[in-house]
C-alpha cells in the first residue's frame, strides 16, 4: 500500500523569505501523480501544484515549485517570497495512475505560519 | 454556487445517535469522494462514487458508516450509532472523472462532527 510521510508537523517563515516543505512517499508503481494541497483555517482544500511521475521536469506555479526526486521518492514544495496568506496546513498527496482507485492518499500535513 | 457544498457546516451529536452529512458536488462531475480528517491526522479516504458504477467502499472504517449517491448527484454519508472517535471533519470532493492528471478533485468546506 502506498504511504505518504510529512516529517515536519510545523514550520514558520518570515514574510518574503523562502521555505521548503518535505514529503516522502512509498510506492512500487512506476507512474503516479503527486500533489500539494493547501488548507487555510476556512477548511477549504485548494490544489497548489501537481506533478506526474514520468515527467522529470519539476512543476512550477508562480511562487510555488517542487523538487521531485523519483529515485528517492521525495516531493518537496518550495514557496518563494512567502506571503501572510500562505499561512495554512499543507498536505502532500499521492494518487495511482489509472487503475481502479482515483482517491488521494494524504500525508498528515505541515502547519506553516508566515510571520510579518 | 459553482463549488462543492456540504451541510451542515457543524454538527454536534450525542454518542449513539445517527447522523447524516450531505454533499452537493459540482454540476456535471461524475466522481465523488468522501474523506475524513481527524485531529492531527491527514485526510483518510472513506468511499468514492464514479458515475453509475458500484461505489468503492474500501475506506469505510466500520459497518456503521454508509453512503449513497442519488441520481448521480447529491451524496449522503450516514454514521449510525456514533462514537466519540467518529469526531472529525468530513470532507467531500468531486471531479470530472476518477483518474487522469488534469481531473482535479475539488473539495467542499467540510462538516465538523463532534460526538459528545
Amino acid at each position: 500500500a502506498q504511504t505518504v510521510t510529512q516529517s515536519q508537523p510545523e514550520m514558520s517563515v518570515q514574510e518574503a523569505e523562502t521555505v521548503t516543505l518535505s514529503c516522502t512517499y512509498d510506492t512500487s508503481e512506476s507512474n503516479y501523480y503527486l500533489f500539494w494541497y493547501k488548507q487555510p483555517p476556512s477548511r477549504q482544500m485548494i490544489l497548489v501544484i501537481r506533478q506526474e511521475a514520468y515527467k522529470q521536469q519539476n512543476a512550477t506555479e508562480n511562487r510555488f515549485s517542487v523538487n521531485f526526486q523519483k529515485a528517492a521518492k521525495s516531493f518537496s514544495l518550495k514557496i518563494s517570497d512567502s506571503q501572510l496568506g500562505d499561512t495554512a496546513m499543507y498536505f502532500c498527496a499521492f494518487r495511482n495512475y489509472g487503475g481502479s482507485q482515483g482517491n488521494l492518499i494524504f500525508g498528515k500535513g505541515t502547519k506553516l505560519s508566515v510571520k510579518p | 454556487g459553482a463549488g462543492v457544498s456540504q451541510s451542515p457546516s457543524n454538527k454536534v451529536t450525542e454518542k449513539g445517535k445517527d447522523v447524516e452529512l450531505r454533499c452537493d458536488p459540482i454540476s456535471g462531475h461524475t466522481a465523488l469522494y468522501w474523506y475524513r480528517q481527524s485531529l492531527g491526522q491527514g485526510l483518510e479516504f472513506l468511499i468514492y462514487f464514479q458515475g453509475n458504477s458500484a461505489p468503492d467502499k474500501s475506506g469505510l472504517p466500520s459497518d456503521r458508516f454508509s453512503a449513497e449517491r442519488t441520481g448521480g448527484s447529491v451524496s449522503t454519508l450516514t454514521i449510525q450509532r456514533t462514537q466519540q472517535e467518529d469526531s472529525a471533519v468530513y470532507l467531500c470532493a468531486s471531479s470530472q472523472s476518477r483518474g487522469g492528471f488534469y481531473n482535479e478533485q475539488f473539495f467542499g468546506p467540510g462538516t465538523r462532527l463532534t460526538v459528545l
